[in-house]
């Protein structure tokens, strides 16, 4: 059972543009909802966090909106670089029972033309 | 780059052997965590160790097992290996009770032929 599911797949977006990655969940215990970057060779790295306490959160050129009651998050990339291609992942995870295991998507593969 | 290092980064076996990956912490941090990533899949959770005890595991069968040493260093153990163990390790090493610690290693890819 996927609990947290990821779309597109893959995305090509024109530098400077703006890239939109989303993500829906089902575990309505989930309350922790970060968003990683991975490149080829390397392990995922926290981009930005959010709590469902908000609806969105900004850091820098990445923001993250948050829609509780459809159970849905996404990650918007402004100004989209050639340095920001790489596979974002989605994760999710809830503070019960002691470990902090996070439930991930299955991935974006992220493409910015120059 | 985060302070979690991994050993080896390839490894090759043969399907019913055993393999041990090991993992270093990012110095102040108390919890590791392991993940297994398919390719072109993200990373599933494999178990998570705090005070040298596993405290929350995924859905993985008893031969994926682990150990934590007082350092906070950590090992990932699996027996009896199946080809579709084939997979990138990654261990991630946190603070317990702060989810935005969490620093993933650059991983140890694992071939089973």
């Amino acid at each position: 059972q996927q609990q947290v599911k990821q779309s597109p797949q893959s995305l090509i977006v024109q530098k400077g543009g703006i890239s939109i990655i989303n993500c829906a969940y089902e575990n309505t215990a989930f309350d922790y909802f970060p968003w990683y970057q991975q490149f080829p060779g390397k392990g995922p790295a926290l981009l930005i966090a959010i709590r469902p306490d908000v609806s969105e959160k900004k850091e820098g050129r990445f923001t993250i909106s948050f829609n509780k009651s459809a159970k849905q998050f996404s990650l918007h990339i402004m100004d989209s670089q050639p340095g920001d291609s790489a596979t974002y992942f989605c994760a999710a995870s809830s503070a019960g029972g002691g470990a902090d295991g996070l439930t991930f998507g299955k991935g974006t593969h992220l493409i910015i033309q120059p | 780059e985060t302070g979690v290092t991994q050993s080896p980064t390839h490894l090759i076996k043969t399907r019913g052997q055993q393999v041990t990956l090991r993992c270093s912490s990012q110095s102040g941090h108390n919890t590791v965590s392991w993940y297994q990533q398919a390719l072109g899949q993200g990373p599933q959770f494999i178990f998570q160790y705090y005070r040298e005890e596993e405290n929350g595991r995924g859905n993985f069968p008893p031969r994926f097992s682990g150990l934590q040493f007082p350092n906070y260093s950590s090992e990932l153990n699996v027996n009896a290996l199946e080809l579709d163990d084939s997979a990138l390790y990654l261990c991630a090493s946190g603070k317990q009770g702060a989810r935005e610690t969490q620093y993933f290693g650059p991983g140890t890819r694992l071939l089973v032929l």
